[in-house]
């Protein structure tokens, strides 16, 4: 079967770094996503991985690594507003999008 | 760019009526529609996948004559709950696919509340 695992919740102080762990097991790959959720809110869209390796994009960063089924969310100079579920999302081989049950990020001053 | 709009927002109805859910692609032609629904704290539930001009595919366990789809053109899909219950309270998030790329677009949500 399919399946994504994730911490299902994380604490962190404001200003330090927190890195969410995202591992998969799917019938094909075709890229892993990361959203970030507010409660009661839509998830907004944070990053794209398909190929090995860091992408940068500001105070966020994602990883992948596909032979090990294994990704990261790294969240640098925690904001409070960065409380939030994050959500980790593989997209099969059908182009279907299998989601985590997300990591409540609780942000502490 | 790529938004996409969701109406309405919140929605509160009786047992047994039905409830229209509008999404939309504002700046891009969406070729596939995805439903979603969430309950509290738990993680999105996919329901169905819709292309336009064709039916939607429902996922296991969701009734397609309860959950009307409809794709009627590339910037439009609409849902329909019918003959609502009390748990059939939940958010409902539409997304959107568009031609360029594997992303999809989240609508605001929709929160039904049934009396």
């Amino acid at each position: 079967g399919q399946n994504i695992d994730q911490p299902t919740e994380m604490t962190a102080t404001e200003g330090a770094i927190v890195q969410i762990n995202c591992t998969y097991q799917t019938s094909g790959f075709n890229g892993l996503f990361w959203y970030q959720q507010h409660a009661g809110e839509a998830p907004t869209f944070l990053s794209y991985n398909v190929l090995d390796g860091l992408e940068e994009k500001g105070r966020f960063s994602s990883f992948l690594s596909r032979s090990k089924g294994y990704s990261y969310l790294l969240l640098k100079e925690l904001q409070m507003k960065d409380s939030a579920s994050y959500l980790c999302a593989v997209m099969d081989s059908n182009y279907q999008l299998i989601w985590g049950a997300g990591t409540k990020l609780i942000i502490k001053p | 760019g790529a938004v996409v709009s969701q109406h309405p927002s919140r929605v509160i109805c009786k047992s047994g009526t039905s409830v229209k859910i509008e999404c939309r692609s504002l700046d891009f032609q969406a070729t596939t529609m995805f439903w979603y629904r969430q309950f509290p704290k738990k993680s999105l539930m996919l329901m169905a996948t819709s292309n336009e001009g064709s039916k939607a595919t429902y996922e296991q366990g969701v009734e397609k004559d309860k959950f009307l789809i409809n794709h009627a053109s590339l910037t439009l899909s609409t849902l329909t709950v019918t003959s609502a219950h009390p748990e059939d309270s939940s958010f409902y998030i539409c997304s959107a696919r568009g031609l360029a790329g594997n992303e999809q677009f989240f609508g605001p949500g929709t929160r039904l509340t049934v009396l």
